[in-house]
């Protein structure tokens, strides 16, 4: 079975600088898809960034960037310029790329973005 | 700016009282998806649609938890009856298995059962 782990439950971060959040995932699956989301103080699930286990290049949304590496079956997301506005728990998400369109989640990491 | 709604957005209900919660996935999407977060289990699917016909309701208690797709524009989520237990915040998301596969989550339900 799939397997999500985000080993970090909590970090802050300054201001404009940069900071850096973990994932890694365990699956036998060689086609997949990897997902983060933010949620907000306001709930709403916010698709932030998405990423092909078949492209080796990795994604990029403005700020937001990741480092995957599907090798060692890790997937970050890299946040540039840190805003106040990017406070929220971020999820990583698994898919299996075998068309059954499940979600799997990890438990979260809750970044504050400190003035 | 195409989005998933959800009502209601809070409710508050006594134990052993029906709740319905519905939703209304993005016009065009084919797959509709019901999760439950709770601080406890955080993120858990609870069941699942494509193309109104249900695949996967093997994370729903059977007993008391039932979802139907009325028809492509409504999603609904029943709890009969409810129990304290149930309190949590039940998200709506749907997506399009020919497109990029990504789920849109709606706003949620939060629901206290008292």
């Amino acid at each position: 079975a799939q397997t999500v782990t985000q080993s970090q439950p909590e970090m802050s971060v300054q201001e404009a600088e940069t900071v850096t959040l973990s994932c890694t995932y365990d699956t036998s699956e060689n086609n997949y898809y990897l997902f983060w989301y933010k949620q907000p103080p306001s709930r709403q699930m916010i698709l932030v960034i998405r990423q092909e286990a078949y492209k080796q290049q990795n994604a990029t949304e403005n700020r937001f960037s990741v480092n995957f590496q599907k090798a060692a079956k890790s997937f970050s997301l890299k946040i540039s310029d840190s805003q106040l506005g990017d406070t929220a728990m971020y999820f990583c998400a698994f898919m299996r790329g075998s068309g059954t369109y499940k979600y799997i989640f990890g438990t979260g990491t809750r970044l504050k973005v400190l003035a | 700016d195409a989005r998933v709604t959800q009502t209601p957005r809070h409710k508050v209900t006594e134990m052993g009282q029906e709740v319905t919660m519905r939703c209304q996935p993005i016009l065009g999407h084919n797959t509709v998806f019901w999760y439950r977060q709770t601080m406890m289990q955080g993120l858990e699917l609870l069941a699942y649609f494509r193309n109104r016909a249900p695949l996967d309701d093997s994370g729903m208690p059977k007993d008391r938890f039932s979802a139907e797709m009325p028809d492509a524009t409504l999603a609904t989520l029943k709890i009969q009856p409810s129990e304290p237990r149930d309190s949590a915040v039940y998200f709506c998301a749907s997506g399009l298995t020919t497109g990029t596969d990504t789920q849109y989550f709606g706003p949620g339900t939060r629901l206290t059962v008292l």
